[in-house]
C-alpha cells in the first residue's frame, strides 16, 4: 500500500482536460514539496514538476500542477495520445524519514 | 544531457547477493557533485527509495534495508554500484538509478532516471 494515494486509472479523449490527484498526510505533502513524474513502462521516468508546481524546461505548458494542504493535483489540457503513461507523485516524509510515492495513475487516451 | 543505465544479473538466487551497476553517460560524476540514488518497484506495487550515495562516500540508506545494503561510487568509471545481501523473493523488483538533483535551498528530487532493470529473486 503506497503512502501517497492515487486512483489507479484515468482516461480522456484527445483535446480534453484531465486531472490526476495525489493525497497524502501532514508528514509528507502537508510539510514538503510534491514532485510529479511521467513513466512509460520500459523507459526512464521523466520529471514533470518539482517543488509543487515548477515545470522543468522541455515540459509542455499543457501540463500544470498545484498543491493545497495534503493534496496535490496534476492537470493535462489539450490531451494527446502521447500523454498515455503512468503518472506518479513523490514527497519526503518527515515521520518515516524516507521518500514516499503514489501508486501511480495510468492515463488512457481513448 | 545526462543519461543513466542500469546493468547486472536479471536473476538472483534466494540468500545470495544482488549486485547492480549504474553507468552515467553525458557527464562526469565528479563534476556534477551530486548524490546518486537507487529506487525499486516490486511488481504491482509502488516505488521505494533504497538509498543514495555521493562520490565522497557519504550515504543515506532506507532504514528498512540498511542492514543488507551498501552503495558506492567509482568516479573513474563513472559508475554507481548497489549491493543487497541475503535477498528473498520480496526483493524482486525493477531497480532504477537516478541522480539526486538539488537547488540552492536544499530541496532535492530525482532527475534523470535510468530505464530500470528487472531483477527476479528465484531458485
Amino acid at each position: 500500500q503506497s503512502v501517497l494515494t492515487q486512483v489507479p486509472s484515468a482516461s480522456g479523449t484527445p483535446g480534453q482536460r484531465v486531472s490526476i490527484s495525489c493525497s497524502g498526510g501532514g508528514s509528507n505533502l502537508g510539510r514538503n514539496y510534491v514532485y510529479w513524474y511521467q513513466h512509460l513502462p520500459g523507459t526512464a521516468p521523466k520529471l514533470l514538476f518539482y517543488k509543487d508546481n515548477q515545470r522543468p524546461s522541455g515540459v509542455p505548458n499543457r501540463f500544470s500542477a498545484s498543491k493545497s494542504g495534503t493534496s496535490a493535483s496534476l492537470a493535462i489540457s489539450g490531451l494527446r495520445s502521447e500523454d498515455e503513461a503512468v503518472y506518479f507523485c513523490a514527497a519526503w516524509d518527515n515521520s518515516l524519514d524516507v521518500w514516499v510515492f503514489g501508486g501511480g495513475t495510468k492515463l488512457a487516451v481513448l | 544531457q545526462l543519461q543513466l543505465q542500469e546493468s547486472g544479473p536479471g536473476l538472483v538466487k534466494p540468500s545470495e547477493t544482488l549486485s547492480l551497476t549504474c553507468s552515467v553517460f553525458g557527464g562526469s560524476i565528479k563534476t556534477t557533485n551530486s548524490y546518486w540514488a537507487w529506487l525499486r518497484q516490486p511488481p504491482g506495487k509502488g516505488l521505494e527509495c533504497i538509498g543514495s550515495v555521493h562520490d565522497s562516500g557519504d550515504t543515506y540508506y532506507n532504514p528498512s534495508l540498511k542492514s543488507r545494503l551498501s552503495m558506492s561510487v567509482d568516479a573513474s568509471k563513472n559508475q554507481i554500484s548497489l549491493r543487497l545481501t541475503s535477498v528473498t523473493t520480496a526483493d524482486t523488483a525493477v531497480y532504477f538509478c537516478a541522480k539526486v538533483d538539488e537547488d540552492t535551498l536544499g530541496s532535492n528530487w530525482f532527475d534523470p532516471w535510468g530505464q530500470g532493470i528487472l531483477v527476479t529473486v528465484s531458485s
